[in-house]
């Protein structure tokens, strides 16, 4: 069975400190995995990895994959306020269409 | 616990068709949220409902497009006299109530031709 885990399930952090998200994943013909940040209504779009290895940067959040593994994590450095929310995970999975799986995520609180 | 059930998982419509796509939501959750994902562009907001209530369609387009929540059984979307335009996943998420994180479904994929 396809799924896709999250750890923590919630973490509380102060302002400044790093954080890694962590997300695992077993899922049969992977095509790429996302990360979103999730906030009031519509989640955020962040990263889409579809290479182990690679490193992929914006601002304080970077993120990587390794598809030997079968993980992923995503990394805050010097966090602030507006961090606080819940960080979802998505892997997309290729059939006769793509078929994406969803983590329940991780919330994060950053406390001033 | 089921979970955020959505079905079909495919669905292929030829242009001018209608498109029904259904969520169950998870045991004890009355409040829907159905969203697009198209290629490249993360997950858009399309509607939040609860029981019988179309709370925010912001999202929605203006035409064609429509959802409810019955009392009873599963929120659909409707999408009338399809395009190819409309072919993306078409993803639902659930929450007990307001300010408790979401429980997303699998998706529906829609594919018109």
């Amino acid at each position: 069975e396809d799924k896709v885990v999250q750890s923590p399930l919630s973490l509380v952090v102060h302002e400044g400190d790093t954080v890694t998200l962590n997300c695992s994943y077993e899922v049969t013909n992977f095509r790429s995995l996302l990360w979103y940040k999730q906030e009031k209504k519509a989640p955020t779009f962040l990263f889409m990895l579809t290479s182990s290895g690679i490193e992929k940067k914006s601002g304080r959040l970077s993120s990587i994959l390794d598809k030997k593994e079968l993980f992923s994590i995503l990394n805050i450095t010097a966090t602030q306020t507006g961090d606080s929310a819940v960080y979802l995970c998505a892997v997309e999975a290729v059939y006769t269409g793509n078929q994406f799986y969803f983590g329940t995520g991780t919330s994060l609180t950053v406390i001033p | 616990n089921a979970g955020v059930m959505q079905n079909p998982r495919h669905l292929v419509r030829r242009r001018g068709q209608e498109a029904r796509l259904r969520c169950s939501p998870m045991k004890g959750h009355s409040h829907v949220y159905w969203y697009r994902q198209l290629p490249e562009e993360g997950l858009k907001f399309m509607v939040y409902l609860q029981k019988e209530n179309i709370i925010d369609e912001s999202g929605m387009p203006k035409e064609r497009f429509s959802a409810e929540f019955p009392k009873e059984g599963p929120s659909i979307l409707r999408i009338q006299q399809v395009v190819r335009g409309d072919s993306a996943a078409y993803f639902c998420a659930s929450s007990p109530d307001v300010g408790y994180g979401y429980t997303f479904g699998s998706g529906t994929r829609l594919t018109v031709v």
